[in-house]
């Protein structure tokens, strides 16, 4: 079943202590990416990957780390947390533009940090 | 001005009612949409892709007009069950650094009463 995975769907932590969110996916795509979804403001885009190696920034990207070291995974990584990072969280993966490039999404990750 | 602009709603219509949505893009170089739903508190997932010659898919059709930039969706004879919200998302216009962008709108919301 083609799916992304998203790791934790639920976590509560505190200022400062550095976290990871895992994303992967099983369809062998090239393009993935992060999105932050607050109320009000939609879904809005911390970082993309084109491929293995290569990331770029979205629109949101201070606070956040990425790598994209194999074409599978896709961490999102949080190295000092702050309460303005509470946020629901989606890991994206699809193919490259020109063709199917459909989105999917994982589950979702709700962060808390107090 | 925003990437991507959608009225936010709500938009309560009864049921068996047709309604629209629209959305603007300002990106000219984009080069792929596509209407998501998503309902509360869960992930997006594609509803339609939207090609310029439009596209039907049992009651709702989406419209591209490329040159005034916007993308159209209609549900005709609306169910309860298509309460949710419907996220216009454009992709392929090139980022500063060359790369690929997804972007979504901020959604609209639709509530179909009995």
């Amino acid at each position: 079943e083609a799916q992304v995975t998203q790791n934790p769907r639920y976590l509560i932590t505190v200022t400062g202590k550095k976290l990871t969110v895992t994303c992967s996916q099983n369809m062998n795509h090239e393009y993935m990416s992060w999105y932050r979804q607050d109320p009000g403001l939609g879904l809005r885009q911390i970082y993309y990957s084109m491929n293995v190696e290569v990331t770029d920034k979205g629109d949101v990207p201070e606070g956040y780390k990425v790598s994209r070291k194999e074409k599978r995974n896709f961490p999102l990584i949080l190295e000092s947390p702050s309460p303005n990072q509470t946020s629901l969280y989606f890991c994206a993966s699809s193919s490259l533009p020109g063709q199917e490039d459909e989105a999917f999404f994982g589950q979702g990750t709700r962060l808390t940090v107090v | 001005r925003k990437e991507v602009e959608q009225d936010p709603g709500p938009f309560n219509v009864p049921e068996g009612a047709t309604v629209a949505f629209n959305c603007t893009y300002s990106n000219s170089a984009s080069q792929s949409f596509f209407w998501y739903r998503q309902d509360c508190r869960k992930e997006p997932k594609l509803l339609m892709s939207v090609y310029s010659s439009g596209n039907e898919d049992g009651r709702f059709t989406a419209q591209l007009n490329r040159a005034s930039q916007y993308i159209s969706l209609l549900i005709r004879d609306s169910k309860l069950s298509d309460s949710a919200t419907y996220l216009c998302v454009v992709g392929g216009g090139l980022s500063t650094s060359g790369t690929y962008k997804y972007i979504f709108g901020t959604g609209t919301r639709l509530k179909v009463l009995a």
